[in-house]
């Protein structure tokens, strides 16, 4: 299995751009989660999937992120318009499910908001 | 918000010695794990040790676990340039929800 796939590993873009961050987990996992890493702040959940529906989006920081699940195999985070602190690691993970206890990471987008 | 809280929060050793570092959360749990970040990469699961166990080995790594203190630790032993990374300890704040602490970051040095 190749594991949690992330694109663009690297983003640079301009403020008021949109960003779309896209993400497959592991074929067979049924839960999906956006994380976002900043020195500041560490890494905080921003929205948690199960079975490609959104159970928890409490982390999303505004209006101005959205994600969606359209099927198992893929989901997208966007922010549009995009800001200066915006800029951070952004990570998807796939889990299992409940009564598993392991969450794999992809290999993050580094997002560079100028 | 973070309910792990690692110390130190750096860590600098030199080959072949161990290195320690811990973690305090504040609310019950079920288990405890640790994950390992190196740089520019994303999280990798350590280990995992619940509520009702005390130490878990995994390879060079052990962890302890108090639940009295909530408290957990992480030692590597025979430390190599390859265990440079930051290590993050994750409790369990919901069915599904990990709450991570800020990490401790390790440099072996050759």
């Amino acid at each position: 299995d190749a594991g949690v796939i992330q694109s663009p590993r690297h983003e640079v873009t301009e403020m008021g751009q949109e960003v779309t961050l896209r993400c497959k987990p592991i074929s067979g996992h049924n839960s999906l989660f956006w994380y976002r890493q900043t020195m500041m702040r560490g890494l905080e959940l921003l929205i948690y999937f199960n079975n490609n529906v959104p159970i928890d989006d409490s982390g999303m920081p505004e209006d101005r992120f959205s994600a969606k699940m359209p099927n198992a195999s893929f989901s997208t985070l966007k922010i549009q318009p995009s800001e200066p602190r915006d800029s951070a690691v952004y990570f998807c993970a796939s889990w299992v499910g409940p009564r598993t206890d392991t969450q794999y990471f992809g290999p993050g987008t580094r997002l560079t908001v100028l | 918000s973070q309910q792990g809280e690692e110390d130190p929060q750096a860590l600098s050793i030199q080959e072949g010695e161990n290195a320690t570092m811990n973690c305090s959360y504040k609310t019950s749990i079920n288990n405890l794990q640790w994950y390992r970040q190196n740089s520019g990469r994303g999280l990798v699961h350590l280990i995992l040790i619940r509520s009702n166990e005390r130490e878990k080995h995994s390879g060079r790594l052990r962890v302890t676990l108090d639940t009295s203190k909530k408290s957990s630790s992480l030692l590597i032993t025979a430390s190599r340039a390859a265990d440079t990374a930051s290590y993050f300890c994750a409790t369990d704040a919901s069915d599904y929800k990990l709450s991570f602490g800020a990490g401790t970051t390790v440099t072996v040095r050759a």
